[in-house]
């Protein structure tokens, strides 16, 4: 088992660019999260898909963030127009069940913006 | 509201001493507890869970008891390792899943 796999693991982009960022996960498992990390705010959840369907976007800074689960295999976080404030690793785990089972957690993508 | 809460963001310990990393919540539905651990430049990953009142959790070591009675979850280890050194962050949820909620996190630091 590959575990959670995220891509690319580290992206630099311009102040106003977009980022796409990648997340496939386990296979079987049901539900996908993704989090922010920063020294200044910890750990901060961003959204959560159960089943291909959005649960919870409460997390999700209502301008420029999107977030999407085309399949089960795979879900997207774009950024759009970048601002420097956007840097962060970006985290996105999986689990089997929802948001009561063991979180698998990927490597996650060093986002850069300059 | 739910929340999970962590009262030290940093602890620094000596190699061989015990530690205890503090974990309290509040929620109103049936509690499902966690501790992950992320040691640096890795991702987090579990380290302890349960739902079960007053029943020792224990894993690699560290073990943890939830306590409804006084809303804790506290994370034990009887001697901490230079390995130890990570952060510590305990989460919420219930066990039908309705919501979750993470702690600050905790940065342990051992030192020889």
């Amino acid at each position: 088992n590959a575990g959670v796999i995220q891509t690319p693991r580290h992206k630099v982009t311009g102040k106003g660019q977009e980022a796409t960022l990648w997340c496939e996960p386990i296979s079987g498992h049901s539900a996908v999260f993704w989090y922010r990390q920063t020294i200044v705010q910890g750990l901060e959840f961003l959204t959560y898909f159960r089943n291909q369907a959005p649960i919870d976007d409460s997390g999700m800074p209502k301008e420029r963030f999107s977030a999407q689960m085309p399949n089960q295999s795979h879900s997207t976080l774009k950024i759009q127009s970048t601002q420097p404030q956007d840097s962060a690793v970006y985290l996105c785990a999986s689990s089997w069940g929802g948001r009561q089972d063991t979180q698998y957690f990927g490597p996650g993508t060093r986002l850069l913006v300059l | 509201g739910d929340s999970v809460t962590q009262t030290e963001g940093l602890v620094t310990l000596t190699k061989g001493l015990p530690v205890m990393l503090n974990c309290t919540y509040q929620t109103t539905y049936s509690p499902f507890l966690f501790w992950y651990v992320q040691h640096l430049n890795e991702a987090p990953k579990l380290l302890l869970k349960s739902s079960t009142d007053n029943k020792r959790t224990e894993h690699q070591g560290f073990y943890a008891t939830l306590h409804k009675s006084s809303s804790s979850f506290h994370l034990q280890k009887s001697s901490v390792q230079l390995s130890d050194s990570a952060l510590y962050f305990c989460a919420l949820s219930d066990i039908s899943g309705t919501y979750q909620r993470f702690g600050t996190g905790t940065k342990l630091q051992v030192v020889p």
